[in-house]
């Protein structure tokens, strides 16, 4: 299976409401990344979390990540109508400089 | 204070023709790396580079695809023959040095081969 397997595929909710990805992988590794990617467009990087960190925060981002459970959530709070994109985890394992991508999870917030 | 450069943005190429696409990394970044981005998909990744040498091509297909990243100028992914499983979004990242594996992203070059 792929590395870095996000939940939920598709995510519609209301502007203002909180949003959150979960993003599980299999491999142990050296550090997590979200990346958010607009329809078209190329990625952005949002936030990196190390191993040995369990919580970053990053103005309405916050990013958990449990490495005895192998998975690591997005929280995107107070959302508004631009923060409608396709958000991906992606992780590097120990040793590796590629960054392994998931499916993504493709947010709609509607107004 | 350039980000991570691309060209061309969209290409269209006709089956059997040749495609370059072509990276320039972040000023300051000596590490490329190529992805390709399926619609609907995430990003699968193709191949790392540094200067004049290829570290990790296990994403690379064997026939057809090369890659590389000479001492001056941009990094160049080259396409030989294009078929049309071919089509995709190719990205270029870059990162400052190794161990630091924050990578930033281009802007993307879209392949379509008719």
């Amino acid at each position: 299976s792929q590395q870095g397997e996000e939940d939920p595929q598709a995510l519609s909710i209301q502007e203002g409401e909180n949003a959150t990805m979960n993003c599980s992988y299999k491999t142990s590794i050296n550090n997590l990344q979200w990346y958010r990617q607009n329809s078209g467009r190329g990625l952005v990087h949002l936030i990196l979390i190390r191993s040995n960190e369990r919580e970053k925060h990053s103005g309405r981002l916050r990013v958990t990540l449990d490495t005895s459970k192998k998975s690591s959530s997005l929280l995107i709070t107070a959302s508004r109508a631009a923060d409608t994109a396709s958000y991906f985890c992606a992780t590097d394992e120990w040793g590796a400089q590629k960054l392994v991508f998931g499916q993504g999870t493709r947010l709609t917030i509607n107004p | 204070n350039a980000g991570v450069m691309q060209n061309p943005r969209h290409l269209v190429r006709r089956r059997g023709q040749e495609a370059r696409l072509r990276c320039s990394p972040m000023k300051g970044h000596s590490h490329v790396y190529w992805y390709r981005q399926l619609p609907e998909e995430g990003l699968k990744f193709m191949v790392y580079l540094q200067k004049e040498n290829i570290i990790d091509e296990s994403g690379m297909p064997k026939e057809r695809f090369s890659a590389e990243f000479p001492k001056e100028g941009p990094s160049i992914l080259r396409i030989q023959q294009v078929v049309r499983g071919d089509s995709a979004a190719y990205f270029c990242a870059s990162s400052q040095e190794q161990g630091i594996s924050e990578q930033y992203f281009g802007p993307g070059t879209r392949l379509t081969v008719t």
